[in-house]
């Protein structure tokens, strides 16, 4: 079974500049999540999003932007892209929403490694 | 949030046991606690997770103490493969968030 896909693996952008990542969840997964890892530090969570609706939301400013399709698929955009922005782009499925659930976890793909300059 | 403390790095022989430990002394009773590992900048790979019980599975067994503040991740027969950083991560039970802190750089040599 194909795990949790992104794309592109690799992107180099401007300051500035737009960016939109992409993220396939494992087939019959709902729940999307996107996490920021920059380097030397642990992932830290962007957003989440189960059945298309936005359920959680980290401390990231209103140029990071996500959607979730009908077909569990998602999109993680960043807009007026700054140097700091310069990371690895983890995205995350689950089965279902893990709030509230005992025992659910989330299973991550390889990441989109973003550099701007 | 329940924060997770671990030692920043640890190094094992290969074919040795290797056991990894965290401290999560604020952890609430409904919370869960997980293991992931990443090797060299790929996504997290999940390990295993656990509430109050003891859990085994094909890749590791997680130990956790009884009052639930602490747990170990062991790793039986510990590998060149198994070099990563690990992370231990308490999971609030009302999010999908995942808070990472820095992990344990696990380094296995021959």
């Amino acid at each position: 079974d194909a795990g949790v896909t992104q794309s592109p693996t690799h992107l180099i952008k401007t300051r500035g500049q737009h960016v939109t990542l992409r993220c396939s969840p494992i087939s019959g997964h709902k729940s999307v999540s996107w996490y920021q890892q920059v380097l030397g530090q642990g992932p830290q969570f962007i957003f989440q999003y189960y059945e298309k609706e936005e359920r959680g939301r980290g401390n990231f400013p209103d140029r990071f932007s996500a959607r979730q399709f009908p077909n569990y698929s998602s999109e993680l955009n960043v807009n007026a892209l700054l140097l700091g922005d310069s990371a690895l782009y983890l995205c995350a499925s689950s089965l279902r929403s893990l709030a509230g659930v005992r025992g659910e976890t989330q299973y991550f793909g390889p990441g989109t490694r973003l550099l701007v300059l | 949030d329940a924060k997770t403390t671990q030692p920043p790095s640890m190094d094992c022989a290969e074919g040795r046991a290797a056991n990894l430990p965290c401290n999560h002394s604020t952890i609430s009773g409904n919370e869960y606690v997980y293991w992931y590992r990443q090797i060299h900048s790929q996504g997290p790979q999940y390990i295993i997770h656990g509430l109050k019980n003891n859990e085994t599975n094909e890749m590791a067994s997680l130990i956790i103490t009884e009052d639930r503040k602490s747990s170990t991740l062991i790793l039986p027969h510990a590998t060149l493969r198994d070099t990563a950083v690990y992370y231990c991560i308490v999971r609030p039970y009302n999010t999908d968030k995942l808070i990472f802190g820095t992990g344990t750089r696990l380094q296995v040599f021959p």
